[in-house]
């Protein structure tokens, strides 16, 4: 059974960059799509991208000017970069892993337990 | 981006009752549609993918349909442990996109 646990600051100060780990147990790196996807107070979800083990990242639009996900399978473990970040940056992030069912349909079958991150000075 | 609504936005339903939730998406999507349940301060759990395939572990009272642009998430009894915000989310093409999600709340 994978298990995913996310590391990082729970505080980064306006303008700086947030980084994030997120530790991967119990399963290998192929054939998912690694992913992270974060959640603002009392608000939805939204997804950030995910990185692809043969080595091909996918971002959203939106952030897409800020953001790098990398993949280190020697250490098991996947991280976010967020760069320039502000208090809209605010959010609990999780990390996630997104893999398919015969018809290539992906869905997201496992979650770390996230990690509440504040922009704050 | 494919746009994913969500009705309604907050319902109060009792134990025993039949829930449903709609979901609807600004484009077909086949059936690239999965629902997740979240309860305060945990991380979502997918119950169905694919629009109707029930994810393992998952009690048999949920319930997914829908293809297309129209989607519905049953629960055909409304147990205790049932009250939570659900999700739906497209998985079509990317960026992945989630509805406003749907709070389930004690009458």
């Amino acid at each position: 059974q994978v298990q995913l646990q996310e590391s990082g600051p729970g505080l980064v100060r306006p303008s700086e960059t947030l980084s994030l780990t997120c530790n991967v147990s119990g399963d290998s790196f192929s054939n998912y799509h690694w992913s992270w996807i974060r959640q603002p107070p009392g608000k939805g979800l939204e997804w950030i991208g995910y990185f692809y083990y043969n080595g091909s990242p996918n971002y959203n639009p939106s952030l897409q000017s800020r953001v790098t996900i990398s993949l280190d399978t020697s250490k098991s473990q996947f991280s976010l970069r967020l760069t320039s970040v502000t208090a809209a940056d605010t959010a609990v992030y999780y990390c996630a892993r997104e893999g398919f069912d015969r018809l290539l349909r992906y869905y997201f079958d496992s979650w770390g337990q996230g990690l509440r991150v504040t922009v704050s000075s | 981006d494919i746009q994913m609504t969500q009705s309604p936005s907050s319902l109060s339903a009792s134990v025993g009752d039949r829930v449903t939730i709609a979901c609807r998406a600004s484009q077909s999507i086949a059936t690239y549609l999965n629902w997740f349940q979240q309860k305060p301060g945990k991380a979502p759990k997918v119950l169905i993918f694919g629009a109707s395939t029930l994810q393992s572990g998952v009690p048999s009272r949920f319930s997914g349909s829908g293809s297309g642009t129209d989607f519905t998430l049953t629960i055909s009894s409304l147990q205790p442990d049932d009250f939570a915000t659900y999700y739906c989310q497209q998985s079509y093409n990317t960026p992945r996109t989630f509805g406003g999600g749907t709070k389930v709340e004690i009458k």
